[in-house]
């Protein structure tokens, strides 16, 4: 299996929903990631998980909260989210430390009304 | 801290030429490069990933190039077809788990 999967695939929200998107993948890579990407951008990093624990969080806003429960699953949970946050999200994974490729999901389209 | 440009940032061309994409990175000590494409709302594609170590990596009609000591990057794409139309997006990997991407080519190809 050489596949990240993301789902759902498509997500509608209210301003005060709570909701989750979930990553997962078997590849035996222990970093996982969560970036944002908007419309005609790069993607940019939010979360790194390496072994399961937090690594990196790039002064992301609170009403991000990630979760790693196992070496194979990540979570990005979602509350009170503004409609500037609409965005594709994307999971990515990779064997831990430098030089490793990454391997990224298809994504959630994310929308905030 | 790192930067990574891409030139051009779009490119249009017809079916069959073959076509250069450049991607150029301000520090030179990175670990590996990593090109990826992206078709519209999708995810991102793993396409050639080319180690520090390494001068080029090759797949099928892509091969990329790797200049670390002048900071540089090309993807070469031979007889392109209106399917390889994507955003191609450099990526440098240039600390623990830290990868930094580029603004990406839009690439159309006509038939």
């Amino acid at each position: 299996d050489t596949e990240v999967t993301q789902t759902p695939k498509h997500l509608v929200m209210g301003m005060t929903n709570k909701k989750s998107l979930k990553c997962e993948q078997h590849m035996g890579h222990r970093a996982m990631y969560w970036y944002k990407q908007k419309a005609k951008k790069p993607p940019e990093l939010m979360f790194v998980y390496s072994y399961e624990k937090l690594s990196i969080n790039e002064s992301v806003p609170s009403r991000f909260s990630p979760e790693c429960p196992n070496s194979s699953l990540l979570n990005l949970h979602l509350h009170a989210l503004q409609p500037e946050d609409s965005a594709l999200y994307l999971c990515a994974s990779s064997r831990p430390g430098q030089g490793y490729g990454y391997t990224f999901g298809s994504g959630t389209r994310l929308t905030v009304v | 801290k790192q930067e990574v440009t891409q030139i051009p940032a779009a490119l249009s061309v017809p079916e069959g030429e073959n076509l250069v994409l450049n991607c150029s990175f301000t520090d030179s000590a990175i670990y590996n490069l990593q090109w990826f494409r992206q078709d519209p709302g999708k995810g991102l594609t793993s396409l050639l990933l080319i180690q520090s170590s390494q001068r080029e990596q090759t797949s099928g009609r892509l091969n990329a190039s790797l200049d670390k000591s002048s900071g540089r990057s090309t993807l070469y794409i031979a007889a392109s077809q209106p399917g390889d139309s994507a955003t191609y997006l450099c990526a440098v990997g240039s600390g623990y788990s830290t990868l930094t991407f580029g603004k990406g080519t839009m690439l159309l190809v006509s038939p």
